[in-house]
């Protein structure tokens, strides 16, 4: 089992652009979530998904962010026309397998930076 | 309101001394409490939860509810115990997202 994988690892883009940050759960599990870690800071819950659903997305910014687990492929979190305060790291986490499943496995994460 | 407070953001103890990571949470109902460690280059792992009871690594950490503290201890320090410590809560019912506090890296000197 390779583990939560996440890509890109590091994301540059300008400011108006897109960004799209992906993120694969380890094989078994149902739940994905996102944080967000800004420079100084701890990790910040965004979104909770499971399949095709968002369970929870108190933590996702009115505006400009978006996110998805399609029944096939990755979750996706989508922000549009970025900002520089936008610049943060983003993790991923997979959990509710069945023998854990209430425990969240993390991925290693994508820097995103806005010039 | 569910906060977790991690009063230190950098601790540096000598090898061999005794260790002690603060946390306090506020949180209305009974929480799950958790200690995630990051090693250098190396993606955020559970390093122990507080209704397994376990000493991991040689660390504990006690759910103290009338303080609503948890607490991560280790008798001994080494150096290969230097990392960015972050204490956690989630609600108990279902799979629940994590309120994590900012963080405390530690630094274990030979």
């Amino acid at each position: 089992n390779a583990g939560v994988m996440q890509n890109p690892r590091h994301l540059v883009r300008r400011r108006g652009q897109e960004a799209r940050l992906r993120c694969s759960p380890m094989k078994g599990h149902s739940h994905v979530y996102w944080y967000r870690q800004l420079p100084e800071e701890g990790l910040k819950f965004m979104v909770y998904l499971q399949k095709e659903n968002i369970i929870d997305e108190s933590g996702m910014p009115k505006e400009r962010f978006s996110a998805e687990f399609p029944k096939e492929g990755p979750s996706i979190l989508r922000i549009q026309q970025v900002v520089r305060g936008d610049s943060a790291a983003y993790f991923c986490a997979s959990g509710g397998s069945l023998n854990s499943y209430n425990e969240q496995f993390f991925g290693p994460g994508t820097r995103l930076t806005v010039l | 309101a569910q906060r977790v407070t991690q009063p230190e953001k950098l601790l540096s103890v000598f090898k061999g001394a005794p260790v002690e990571l603060k946390c306090n949470y506020s949180y209305s109902g009974s929480p799950e409490l958790f200690w995630y460690v990051q090693y250098s280059r190396q993606r955020l792992q559970l390093l122990l939860r507080h209704i397994s009871r376990e000493s991991i690594k040689g660390f504990t950490a006690d759910l103290n509810k009338g303080e609503t503290s948890f607490h991560l201890k280790k008798p001994f320090a080494q150096e290969e115990d230097s990392a960015m410590y972050y204490c956690a809560l989630s609600g108990r019912e279902g799979a629940q997202k994590l309120v994590f506090g900012q963080g405390t890296r530690l630094t274990i000197n030979p």
